[in-house]
């Protein structure tokens, strides 16, 4: 059974700082990794998917990468704005679905 | 192309009632994936519906049940209220619920039993 663990729960960062958050996971089998964001009593957004036969996804100032390996995915995040303040979640799914499993998020806050 | 939305958006119940939430995928995503979102818990799987049939499901027991009619709008039952059901409802859709699916979230259904 796949699980998810991100760490840290929370972060606080200044504006204009380049972060990275992490994800782990236990089933290196995965099929693939999305990472969503979450804003306060809100749906998920999602900002990347990486299938299993990718190392990373770009879009804009995120980048997510991906080592089966070693079962962990990062979030890169440039240049961080207030914007940005949100709960991030990262999902794996694996194990003959593709449904995907959470991790309980990282909540970050950029502030000016 | 509209987002996937929810109604109602907000809910309040008494123990023992039972509710029905409605989810509205993307135009053409034919697979609706519903979560618990609890502080306790966080983001708990509950089923996955995929042209008209329940293609997963989570471990939740019985009163939580759901449908999925043939334009892919999706509605969940869960009957017989308990305190713990008390949490954020969340719907999300995909075109087939692949491997190389972007799951697509709505904003949610806040469900509080009282």
């Amino acid at each position: 059974k796949q699980e998810v663990t991100q760490i840290p729960a929370a972060l606080s960062v200044p504006e204009g700082e380049n972060l990275v958050l992490n994800c782990s996971f236990t089933d290196s089998a995965i099929y693939n990794l999305q990472w969503f964001r979450q804003d306060p009593g809100k749906g998920l957004t999602s900002l990347l998917l990486i299938q299993s036969s990718q190392r990373e996804q770009t879009s804009g100032r995120l980048n997510a990468s991906l080592d089966k390996s070693s079962g962990r995915s990062t979030l890169y995040i440039a240049a961080s704005q207030p914007g940005d303040s949100a709960t991030y979640l990262c999902a794996g799914s694996s194990g003959g679905s593709y449904i995907p499993t959470f991790g309980r998020g990282t909540s970050l806050i950029v502030h000016p | 192309k509209a987002g996937v939305t929810q109604t109602p958006r907000y809910l309040i119940k008494t123990r023992g009632q039972q509710v029905t939430l409605s989810c509205s995928p993307i135009s053409g995503h034919r697979s609706v994936s519903w979560y618990q979102q609890t502080p306790g818990q966080g983001l708990q799987f509950l089923f996955e519906y995929f042209s008209e049939t329940q293609r997963n499901k989570g471990n939740f027991p019985g009163r939580f049940s759901g449908r999925q009619f043939s334009n892919s709008r999706s509605e969940m039952n869960v009957s017989t209220l308990e305190l713990g059901d008390s949490a954020l409802y969340l719907c999300a859709s995909s075109l087939r619920g692949g491997a190389t699916d972007t799951q697509y979230f709505g904003p949610g259904t806040r469900l509080t039993v009282l």
